[in-house]
């Protein structure tokens, strides 16, 4: 059964940073593509980030360009978002979700939540 | 960037009435789509991709049609557990992969 349990997620202040991770299990890991997806309070769904199954290639969304770099360990089976320079638009739940790449997220994570306010 | 619109944004059906939910895509994303059904404090659900292609596990009361720029869900019959927030995704050109803004279906 494929499992995606994210943690990392706080409240913090703006201009903060947080690393959340996602830990895969159930699956080939490496051979698939990841991504974040959030969900701001009470709003819709918007894609994050997304990267290879390998890592070689990342994209992002234009919101959180030069500020979110996404990464995976494929010896740990775990996704990474690093996110500096935190604003409050940034607050939402953070799925993490696969494969997304040229295919629809057949599986989801729980969602964490990270809440950027002074 | 892919656009895509849903509408209408809430639909109030009666348990047993079809619902039929509607997404745009601007400009086409082929049959390059996908429909997720969200209920209050948990993530996402696959229904539909390719379109028309049920997920594992979804009942046949749930059905996608359309390709190009005009996607249709249609529930059946709806039964209690189907009341819950619906959006579509196109995967077809990204980035970004772009949601649409969701129709929340409601008890009438």
């Amino acid at each position: 059964e494929v499992q995606l349990l994210e943690s990392g997620g706080v409240l913090l202040q703006p201009g903060g940073s947080l690393r959340l991770s996602c830990a895969a299990s159930g699956f080939i890991f490496s051979n698939y593509a990841m991504s974040w997806v959030r969900q701001a309070p009470g709003k819709g769904l918007e894609w994050v980030s997304a990267i290879s199954g390998s890592g070689a290639a990342t994209y992002y969304a234009d919101s959180v360009k030069g500020r979110f770099t996404i990464s995976r360990d494929n010896s740990k089976n775990t996704l990474y978002l690093q996110m500096n320079i935190l604003r409050a638009e940034d607050t939402a739940v953070y799925y993490c979700a696969t494969p997304g790449w040229y295919r629809p997220f057949d599986h989801w994570g729980q969602g964490t939540l990270v809440t950027v306010s002074s | 960037e892919i656009v895509m619109t849903q509408s209408p944004a809430t639909l109030s059906v009666s348990p047993g009435e079809r619902a039929t939910l509607s997404c745009r895509a601007s400009p086409s994303v082929s049959s390059n789509l996908a429909w997720y059904q969200q209920k209050p404090g948990q993530a996402p659900r696959l229904l539909i991709y390719d379109a028309s292609t049920r997920a594992t596990g979804i009942p046949a009361r749930f059905s996608g049609s359309g390709s190009g720029t005009e996607f249709t869900l249609t529930i059946s019959s709806l039964q209690s557990e189907d009341f819950a927030v619906y959006y579509c995704q196109q995967y077809n050109n990204w980035p970004p992969l772009t949601f649409g803004g969701g129709t929340k279906v409601e008890i009438k």
